[in-house]
């Protein structure tokens, strides 16, 4: 499997943005970048992917970098809401889906 | 439905019995992943089937733990003679089978063994 490596956690001011980093150097050309994120007592929700260029959605940006080794979470204004732990993984065609251990993000009001 | 089921949400047994959790994918979902969520910690993988090939079994913990999938949709995972370390949340997730298919999961299955 490809593995992702994120750090274990960071902080954050409530209405300021957040930039989760994830290295994964052994990505393949066919993987694909996804976030999930997981808050307390919940299962994990989708958050964004992509595969080569940046992507935007309501929740979160996607900045991906050129060699595709790392990539960064980016949640513009945090909120309370965001305090979660966001994993990052790659996804291939056919293959199981292994979650790291994530970044436990603490949004300080 | 709308989304992953999964059932019961919540299980408490006695040390040595068995139990089996219920997942109900969403419909067309070919790819279908059982984890494993001890306290304060990870997503364990724990199987994944895909279709009609044979199922991942590389994460099941031990030969106690073992899980179907019949007609390609509802998935059962079946934990026999439980210990007190299984207990953990089990959770259940499907997507399409491609790499851009985004994971839909459900909200787990408690179980408590006692």
């Amino acid at each position: 499997d490809a593995k992702t490596t994120q750090p274990n956690s960071m902080e954050s001011n409530e209405e300021e943005p957040v930039h989760l980093p994830c290295n994964h150097s052994t990505i393949s050309g066919t993987d694909y970048i996804h976030w999930y994120r997981q808050l307390p007592s919940q299962g994990p929700e989708y958050v964004i992917h992509g595969l080569t260029s940046n992507v935007n959605n309501r929740m979160a940006s996607l900045a991906i970098a050129e060699d595709r080794k790392s990539s960064t979470l980016i949640l513009h204004r945090a909120t309370l809401r965001d305090a979660a732990v966001y994993y990052c993984i790659l996804k291939a065609a056919g293959n199981k889906l292994t979650f790291g251990g994530g970044t436990r993000v603490l949004v300080k009001p | 439905g709308a989304g992953v089921s999964q059932s019961p949400s919540n299980k408490v047994t006695e040390k040595g019995k068995d139990v089996e959790l219920r997942c109900d994918p969403i419909s067309g979902h070919t790819a279908l992943y059982w984890y494993r969520q001890s306290l304060g910690q990870g997503l364990e993988f724990l199987i994944y089937f895909q279709g009609n090939s044979a199922p991942d079994k590389s994460g099941l913990p031990s030969d106690r733990f073992s899980a179907e999938r019949t007609g390609g949709s509802v998935s059962t995972l079946t934990i026999q003679r439980t210990q007190q370390e299984d207990s953990a949340v089990y959770l259940c997730a499907s997507s399409l089978a491609i790499p851009s298919g985004e994971l839909f999961f459900g909200e787990g299955s408690r179980l408590t063994v006692l």
